[in-house]
């Protein structure tokens, strides 16, 4: 257990549509950052986030969105979802940079 | 231009049948070469972290090692327990962000 928790587990929904996904770090961790995973690609990074203030952006589409939290929980809104999207979200956490942990994943399903 | 290099892509192994994965990275000043095993449908699991040319590391049948153009993850009498992808990762260059670029993985297979 990381102790980087991820809500939900799983996730379908149809095109068109918005989520939201939901990451709690570790306690003590300030930075969060959101990955997404397909099965052709690796790893993407897509936003940093460090002690609520948004830090670094990578490959984010402007249809999806971030936010951390005062008690520094975050969520990643996905919008106008389409069928390239469905993909695995990673949440991971880290005190400041060095090793990142991360929680079990979001897996999105777009139908 | 990818800053992460991992080959095999798939490595199938017989139980007992020790092999190397490699990770071959083109960052300039490294700041840590970073070694994650993942499960199918599980987030990445941390495993070694390696800072300078020489250095190792080991956990169980696990040791990592880096030269200044790449790490190896050398598995030693592997058991089908090892059986996951392994990616290695290296900090994100430039923007401010202390991320971590990810290669694409070794698909490692033990068989009894």
């Amino acid at each position: 257990d990381s102790g980087v928790t991820q809500t939900p587990k799983h996730l379908i929904t149809a095109t068109g549509q918005r989520v939201t996904l939901r990451c709690s770090p570790r306690s003590g961790d300030l930075s969060v950052y959101w990955y997404q995973q397909s099965l052709d690609q690796g790893l993407q990074f897509l936003i940093q986030y460090y002690n609520g203030e948004e830090r670094a952006k990578g490959n984010i589409l402007e249809r999806f969105s971030a936010q951390q939290f005062p008690d520094l929980h975050s969520e990643l809104n996905l919008s106008s979802l389409e069928l390239g999207d469905s993909a695995l979200y990673f949440c991971a956490s880290s005190v400041f940079g060095g090793e990142l942990f991360f929680g079990e994943g979001s897996r999105l399903t777009v139908l | 231009e990818d800053q992460v290099t991992q080959s095999p892509e798939a490595l199938r192994l017989q139980e007992g049948e020790s092999s190397s994965l490699n990770c071959s990275y083109t960052v300039s000043g490294l700041r840590g070469l970073f070694w994650y095993r993942q499960d199918p449908g599980k987030g990445p699991e941390f495993l070694f972290t390696l800072y300078s040319a020489g250095e190792e590391k080991e956990k169980e049948r696990l040791k990592a090692t880096l030269t200044k153009k790449e790490s190896f993850l050398h598995i030693t009498a592997p058991k089908p327990e090892d059986s996951a992808t392994y990616l290695c990762a290296v900090p994100e260059g430039g923007g401010g962000a202390d991320g971590l670029t990810f290669g694409k993985g070794t698909h490692l297979i033990i068989q009894p």
